[in-house]
């Protein structure tokens, strides 16, 4: 079944914690992206990925770090959480190239409080 | 640049009624354009999508969207509300690098 995994789905933290999100692809997307979505901004994108070794920032990247050394993994971190990272955040994949007319897949979603 | 908006946050209707969720998009290439549905507590659902070829393109549980490059928009119909369409949804436009969310309109139908 082709799926998005995040974990964990549910995370309480404190300030200054260094913590990972962890988001896998069985489906061999070259994309990979990570959202938070909060009341009334919608989703936001933080950081996405083209490729193994390729990442950018999306826009609101502060406080936040990725990598991508594997096609099928994209984790997010937190090297020093706030309470303003508080949010719902996703995970999402997709082709690229002459097939970006292909849907994204995203994850279940992970909320994340930091206290 | 490329943007989506979403008219209306907050969407009510009655069971029965016309749904109309409205999208328009900015794009200067053609746009993969999609919608997708986000029950409470859930990850993201795709509901339909536009690519090339036929403009008005069905999708899951009834609903349906036009795609009118005129007008700019891809609106998100459905003839008749049920009581489990009330969810949160996203118009989203895929293009180049970027995958480019509405902020979502919220449906609730009314008994």
């Amino acid at each position: 079944e082709a799926q998005v995994t995040q974990n964990p789905r549910y995370l309480i933290t404190v300030t200054g914690k260094k913590l990972t999100v962890t988001c896998s692809q069985n489906m061999n997307h070259e994309y990979m992206s990570w959202y938070r979505q909060d009341p009334g901004l919608g989703l936001r994108q933080i950081y996405y990925s083209m490729n193994v070794e390729v990442t950018d920032k999306g826009d609101v990247p502060e406080g936040y770090k990725v990598s991508r050394k594997e096609k099928r993994n994209f984790p997010l971190i937190l090297e020093s959480p706030s309470p303003n990272q508080t949010s719902l955040y996703f995970c999402a994949s997709s082709r690229r190239g002459t097939l970006m007319n292909t849907e994204a897949f995203f994850g279940q979603g992970t909320r994340l409080t930091v206290v | 640049a490329q943007s989506v908006t979403q008219l209306g946050s907050h969407v009510s209707v009655s069971e029965g009624a016309l749904v109309l969720l409205r999208c328009n998009y900015s794009s200067s290439v053609p746009p993969y354009l999609f919608w997708y549905v986000q029950y409470p507590n859930q990850g993201l659902q795709l509901l339909l999508k536009y690519t090339t070829g036929a403009t008005l393109v069905k999708g899951i549980n009834g609903f349906e969207a036009e795609f009118k490059k005129s007008e700019t928009s891809f609106h998100l119909t459905k003839p008749s509300a049920h009581m489990s369409d009330a969810a949160e949804y996203f118009c989203v436009l895929n293009r180049d690098d970027k995958i480019i969310f509405g902020k979502g309109t919220r449906l609730h139908i009314l008994p």
